[in-house]
């Protein structure tokens, strides 16, 4: 599975959008893109995934580059249970690895 | 709806005794995932079943770690000997067959402490 980079923090304001953005430069054609976030001392949790197109939820918007070397999680209004750590992962959905492989994710801190 | 659910939350025991971590995955999801994670190394995946078969035991650290899924509905991991390096959050996660989503349900994780 391709890597991704990810900020190690970011802080946002409640009521704020919270923009989060993740680098997966060497990313496969048939690779998605999914987000999932950890609240502390509880586990992971999906929020959302794509491959090419934008996509948007009950949760957050994703929005990928047309080159699809990048994504942008976004939380279109922060409250402070958004605060948590934010995992951003490429994985071919079928016939590849099942892995899950989790980075070091974006520690969001949002401030009231 | 349940959810992922784990047991114990929380153990502590001393080095060199076996612990028998549980799971029980979300009714008919057929994949099953065991986590565990440090501050050192993050959340690692140990293993994972389809079908209540082990695909991919890679990510076991040695053989002191073993895992079973006798039905659909139920998973251990058990570590015999544990050691102090295994203190960690281990979780379980479940996933459902068939599509191309790739959702992982996860449960709320046993604290293991080994003294």
């Amino acid at each position: 599975d391709a890597k991704t980079t990810q900020p190690p923090s970011m802080d946002c304001a409640e009521g704020r959008a919270a923009n989060l953005p993740c680098n997966h430069s060497t990313i496969s054609g048939n690779e998605y893109v999914y987000w999932y976030r950890q609240i502390h001392s509880q586990g992971p949790q999906y929020i959302i995934h794509g491959l090419k197109n934008n996509e948007t939820n009950e949760m957050a918007s994703l929005i990928i580059t047309e080159d699809r070397k990048s994504s942008t999680l976004i939380l279109p209004h922060a409250t402070l249970r958004d605060t948590a750590v934010y995992y951003c992962i490429v994985r071919v959905a079928q016939g590849g690895s099942e892995k899950l492989v989790f980075g070091k994710g974006t520690k969001l801190t949002v401030n009231p | 709806d349940a959810g992922v659910i784990q047991s114990p939350r929380h153990e502590v025991t001393e080095m060199g005794q076996e612990v028998t971590l549980r799971c029980k995955p979300i009714s008919g999801h057929n994949s099953l995932f065991w986590y565990r994670q440090t501050m050192m190394r993050g959340l690692e995946l140990l293993i994972y079943f389809n079908n209540n078969v082990p695909i991919d035991d890679s990510g076991m650290p040695e053989d002191r770690f073993s895992a079973k899924m006798p039905n659909a509905s139920f998973s251990t991991l058990k570590i015999q000997p544990s050691e102090p390096r295994d203190s960690a959050v281990y979780f379980c996660a479940s996933r459902p067959s068939g599509g191309s989503s790739d959702t992982q349900y996860f449960g709320p994780g046993t604290r293991l402490t080994v003294l």
